[in-house]
């Protein structure tokens, strides 16, 4: 099945500051690359989302990349601010055919210091 | 209320002890999906349902029965759980009937019961 390994799991950097975060796939079939962030004590929300015939995909200081050859995905976030602190996860899809999946890493805490 | 709501929002239960999670979606998905959330380890998606129909169990012990009546439920009934059950629970909608649409999109939860089995 699907394996899906996410690094680093703290990050911390000074606001203003760049932040990225990788994630690797195992299962060639993905097709769908979303992004959640879950701030402390609350639900998982979608950021940005990527589907694999598309390279690169941008919302204004969020971006995704995709490397289907090298099957691994990044979340890159610029100028970061003190409220992007929160834990980010990435995560693969796996088209139908009878196999309906959605496999998580394991989370990144990003950590953004005024 | 909008969105999707879990209730309860805690629960403490021993281990020979029955409980139903419930959770219910006010967006018109077609969707919806229980996922465990254990401390230091990846989301796990335990169960799927399309249409009120279940399309996936990951190999999730027995112990844990969901039920879906309707497109807007969907519940998880708890018998007999041990105390690495202890957990969030998460409940999530999507809009398409993914059969058709080709994999999950995504997903919108519900802020999740915290488990606790002692």
């Amino acid at each position: 099945g699907e394996n899906v390994e996410q690094h680093p799991s703290t990050l911390s950097v000074q606001e203003g500051d760049s932040a990225v975060i990788k994630c690797t796939y195992s299962d060639s079939a993905s097709n769908y690359f979303p992004w959640y962030k879950q701030e402390l004590g609350k639900r998982p929300q979608l950021i940005i989302d990527i589907r694999s015939n598309v390279g690169e995909k941008k919302d204004q200081r969020i971006a995704v990349t995709l490397n289907k050859t090298a099957k691994h995905f990044s979340l890159h976030i610029t100028e970061t601010q003190p409220e992007d602190s929160a834990v980010y996860f990435c995560a693969a899809s796996i088209k139908g055919g009878g196999n309906n999946d959605m496999r998580f890493g394991a989370g990144t805490r990003l950590t953004v210091k005024p | 209320e909008t969105g999707v709501t879990q209730t309860p929002r805690h629960l403490v239960m021993g281990m020979t002890n029955k409980k139903s999670l419930k959770c219910e979606q006010h967006l018109g998905h077609n969707a919806m999906y229980w996922y465990k959330q254990s401390a230091k380890k990846p989301l796990e998606l335990m169960f799927v349902y399309s249409l009120e129909e279940r399309v996936e169990n990951n190999s999730v012990p027995s112990r844990f029965s969901p039920e879906c009546p309707n497109s807007s439920h969907l519940f998880l009934h708890l018998h007999t759980l041990q105390p690495e059950d202890s957990a969030l629970y998460l409940c999530a909608s999507s809009q398409d009937e993914f059969r058709i649409a080709g994999g999950l999109g995504e997903q919108f939860f519900g802020p999740g019961t915290r488990l606790t089995v002692l």
